[in-house]
């Protein structure tokens, strides 16, 4: 059974900071490492779908980074905006791709 | 391009009724699955397809049923409906598989009384 496991499970950020958050998933027989941003009362939209050990992937201020040999992927949001409350999921597999229960970020004005 | 819909998008059932998740999606898209989201668990997937006429189990399968008769639909079956079913239920599609992103439809909210 594949276990993702993301911390911190909740976050609060002052706006303006910046933060980072951890996903870590089963070192062995890789396949693909997803970041998922979902806002209340919405549905999950995709991030980044990384491949690569070392891979690196930039969108605006959020970006991402992947190390498959040690089975996990960094979040980081640049300079926190209020728009940026969210829950933020990972997701690990091959078909079958299993999510983690995510990271709930607050930021605080 | 309408994405992913799901019908209906709220529902309430009674113990043992059944009914029928709808999930069309209008991208292609090879493979669809089936999640349920409930406090403190994330998402569950509960079957996936990889392609038409194809179906597999998921994490959470049991009381479900699914098919996938059209490329473009993917149902989820609640032959007798449990208050441990009570959810918000998501569909979603992805173009293959494990290295492409999945688009997600809105979420249907069944309760289960």
């Amino acid at each position: 059974i594949l276990n993702v496991e993301q911390s911190p499970q909740s976050l609060h950020v002052q706006e303006g900071d910046s933060t980072n958050f951890t996903c870590s998933f089963p070192s062995s027989n890789f396949y693909a490492l997803h970041w998922y941003r979902w806002e209340t009362a919405k549905s999950p939209e995709a991030l980044f779908v990384m491949t690569l050990n070392g891979d690196e992937k930039k969108k605006g201020r959020i970006s991402a980074t992947l190390n498959t040999k040690e089975g996990y992927s960094y979040l980081y949001i640049k300079g926190s905006q209020p728009e940026d409350s969210a829950t933020y999921l990972c997701a690990f597999g091959d078909d079958k791709i299993i999510f983690g229960k995510g990271t709930r970020l607050h930021i605080l004005p | 391009n309408a994405g992913v819909t799901q019908t209906p998008k709220f529902r309430v059932l009674k113990t043992g009724q059944s009914m029928t998740l709808l999930c069309a999606q209008d991208m292609n898209h090879e493979y669809m699955y089936w999640y349920r989201q409930d406090p403190g668990m994330g998402l569950r997937l509960i079957h996936y397809s990889v392609g038409e006429g194809t179906t597999a189990k998921g994490e959470v399968p049991d009381g479900y049923n699914v098919s996938r008769l059209k490329k473009q639909n993917f149902l989820l079956g609640l032959e007798s409906a449990a208050p441990s079913q009570t959810s918000v239920y998501f569909c979603a599609s992805s173009s293959r598989g494990q290295i492409y992103e999945q688009y997600f439809g809105p979420g249907t909210r069944l309760t289960v009384t």
